[in-house]
């Protein structure tokens, strides 16, 4: 069983389409859920890290949210370079706080 | 500003063969990270180390090996390439434990 859920696996939105990407969590004791984005080719590039239910956090088009057993990236007005694999990972005393990873959602934007 | 860099970019190599991918960053952080990325599964930790001589095992240690001599450096060795070991190796760092971390660009390798 995945201990990190993201959902959709993949989503297409036309550009300006506004959407929310989900992930979600089943260990207690939460320390840190974190959100990537990731570029073909490329390594993962830090976004946000949120801390606590009902913390948000933004960056430009993007807004992450946390509620006890899960967090949504919602992509306002998207354009096409948003387009990436956006990956969360949890941290918590279960796993050592050491990070797991969900296995992303790949995002595409069409103008 | 370099940041951390991973070294080869692209590796082909053989089954049984040794090889070893590199990791450098200049921030001086003390924490280092390797992670493999296959379709499905995400990112899993290999190895990670808290400081110079000092490592530990991750999720998926299995047939790996690293060291640390310097701060700055963070190798991890294949020591017999098998072909379940293609991957795509990320190498990362952070200041803190348990804050966020920075990825390198990653080391495409395939084991034929």
């Amino acid at each position: 069983e995945d201990q990190v859920t993201q959902s959709p696996e993949a989503l297409r939105l036309q550009e300006g389409e506004s959407s929310s990407l989900n992930c979600s969590y089943t260990v207690s004791g939460l320390r840190g859920l974190f959100w990537y984005r990731q570029d073909p080719g490329k390594g993962p590039e830090f976004l946000f890290t949120l801390y606590s239910a009902g913390e948000e956090k933004e960056k430009e088009r993007l807004k992450a949210t946390l509620t006890k057993k899960e967090s949504f990236l919602h992509i306002t007005a998207p354009k096409p370079e948003d387009s990436a694999t956006y990956l969360c990972a949890v941290q918590a005393p279960y796993y050592g706080n050491k990070l797991v990873f969900g296995a992303g959602t790949i995002l595409r934007v069409k103008s | 500003d370099a940041g951390i860099t991973q070294s080869p970019r692209y590796k082909i190599t053989e089954t049984g063969r040794q090889v070893t991918l590199m990791c450098h960053q200049t921030w001086s952080h003390s924490y280092m990270f390797w992670y493999r990325q296959d379709l499905g599964h995400g990112l899993r930790l290999i190895y990670y180390s808290a400081a110079a001589d000092i490592t530990d095992k991750g999720e998926v240690p299995d047939g790996y090996v690293v060291s640390r001599s310097k701060t700055e450096n963070f190798p991890l060795t294949l020591e017999s390439a098998t072909r379940s070991q293609t991957s795509v190796y990320f190498c990362a760092s952070s200041e803190v434990w348990g804050r966020e971390q920075y990825f390198g660009p990653g080391t495409r390798l395939t084991v034929t």
